[in-house]
């Protein structure tokens, strides 16, 4: 079983600033790795998938690095509707044995 | 517009059965991969299981493997999953999630609203 460790938990920005979240696997994942955003009482939204590739219709200051055990996501400028908790994910298992990180919540400082 | 709705959560009594449904619509329901991911109160996210686009491949998380039965009726656009022997650790929000660009394993690009299920005496 492939573990994500995301850090840190709880990150405190301010609106404006860039913030950067980070999401480590126990095993190489390659680059099958994303990135999904959740608010309060709703359902989780992708962002970033193949460690890099922003979907459809997501903002660019929104970015994803990374390969291998190591990822990264950033957001440039933080805006108000951004405060929320962030995930990973990898899919890089064959059978598909999928995994998510614990989560970070980005809240307003 | 493309659509996932869930339907069939509520409250269970432990060791008792449920059936969620997601009605899928939008897009050709018999190309994509399905997933059923579940979030307890309070909590992440967890991967439940996977069914491939002709039912072919079928996995399971071991927490719920050899209790939960995902399935599917493409003709229907309706993606399943039984749920028996339920404990009070399965009470979550349970979410059907699309496999992006027809693949057998991805990321996810498409969920739907949840539906909650609540296992207690």
């Amino acid at each position: 079983e492939i573990v994500m460790t995301q850090s840190p938990a709880t990150l405190s920005v301010s609106p404006g600033e860039r913030a950067t979240l980070s999401c480590r696997a126990s095993q190489s994942v390659s680059s099958n790795l994303a990135w999904y955003q959740q608010k309060p009482g709703q359902a989780p939204r992708l962002l970033i998938y193949g460690a890099s590739t922003r979907a459809t219709g997501i903002p660019a200051r929104f970015s994803g690095s990374g390969s291998g055990t190591e990822f990264t996501l950033t957001i440039s400028s933080l805006q108000s509707e951004d405060f929320a908790v962030y995930y990973c994910q990898q899919y890089n298992n064959w059978p598909p044995l999928y995994s998510f990180g614990q989560g970070t919540k980005l809240e307003i400082k | 517009e493309v659509q996932l709705v869930e339907s069939g959560g509520g409250l269970v009594k432990p060791g008792g059965s449920l059936r969620l449904s997601c009605a899928a619509s939008g897009f050709t329901f018999s190309s994509y991969s399905m997933n059923w991911v579940r979030q307890a109160p309070g909590k992440g996210l967890e991967w439940v299981s996977s069914i491939s686009s002709s039912s072919s491949y079928i996995y399971y998380a071991d927490s719920v493997k050899g209790r939960f039965t995902i399935s599917r009726d493409n003709a229907k656009n309706s993606l399943y999953l039984q749920m028996n022997s339920l404990r009070a650790e399965d009470t979550a929000v349970y979410y059907c999630a699309r496999v992006q660009l027809e693949r057998l394993r991805g990321a996810f690009d498409i969920w739907g609203q949840g539906t909650m299920v609540t296992v207690s005496s």
